[in-house]
């Protein structure tokens, strides 16, 4: 029930080409979707985050989509570029009680020159 | 305008010994999150602390692992007696308030190895 399950695992794309990531949740209770990007020996940074009440949520390249019925979401990422290569999680987490992150895999990936 | 701060960046242990991360959260934040990310997986939550309190432990593991995040002073992740199995890198996340009103912003982790 706590878990986010996140697919690929590790994705190219071209240059230019759209990057597609899918998470799945299982907790009804989630209400709050972020999704992280993280460089080798970094941290992760916050990319851009959704709440249930809308179905998509656009920033610059970047779009989730968001299907509640389904439980699930997705990062698009437009017009991929090499500096987009890293690795993506996908979270979860309640705005009552602890607001602990509940994290996917997370997805390599690799934009191709 | 420092982000969140955690040092050391990397730390070696030998089995046996204590390790103590610190995580200093940004200006003006007063939740401190720890999580642990294992090689090649997502992070894991382990405990979740406002200033003097305890919030949400259920992350941690029942022996050897405390946190603590004094009136003043960073936030301190502290395990006892360390064995390989600890060798991960340990992140500090902060946030204004709780989840749905601020976003959780990640420190660069201290890489913890235990040889």
């Amino acid at each position: 029930q706590q878990q986010v399950k996140q697919s690929p695992q590790s994705l190219i794309v071209q240059k230019g080409g759209i990057s597609i990531i899918n998470c799945a949740y299982e907790n009804t209770a989630f209400d709050y979707f972020p999704w992280y990007q993280q460089f080798p020996g970094k941290g992760p940074a916050l990319l851009i985050a959704i709440r249930p009440d809308v179905s998509e949520k656009k920033e610059g390249r970047f779009t989730i989509s968001f299907n509640k019925s389904a439980k699930q979401f997705s990062l698009h990422i437009m017009d991929s570029q090499p500096g987009d290569s890293a690795t993506y999680f996908c979270a979860a987490s309640r705005r009552e009680g602890a607001q602990k992150l509940v994290f996917g895999q997370g997805t390599r990936l690799t934009i191709n020159p | 305008n420092a982000g969140v701060m955690q040092n050391p960046r990397h730390l070696v242990r030998r089995r046996g010994q204590e390790a103590r991360l610190r995580c200093s959260p940004m200006k003006g934040h007063s939740h401190v999150y720890w999580y642990r990310q294992l090689p090649e997986e997502g992070l894991k939550f382990m405990v979740y602390l406002q200033k003097e309190n305890i919030i949400d432990e259920s992350g941690m593991p029942k022996e050897r692992f405390s946190a603590e995040f004094p009136k003043e002073g960073p936030s301190i992740l502290r395990i006892q007696q360390v064995v390989r199995g600890d060798s991960a890198a340990y992140f500090c996340a902060s946030s204004l308030g709780a989840g749905g009103v601020g976003e959780q912003y990640f420190g660069p982790g201290t890489r913890l190895t235990v040889t």
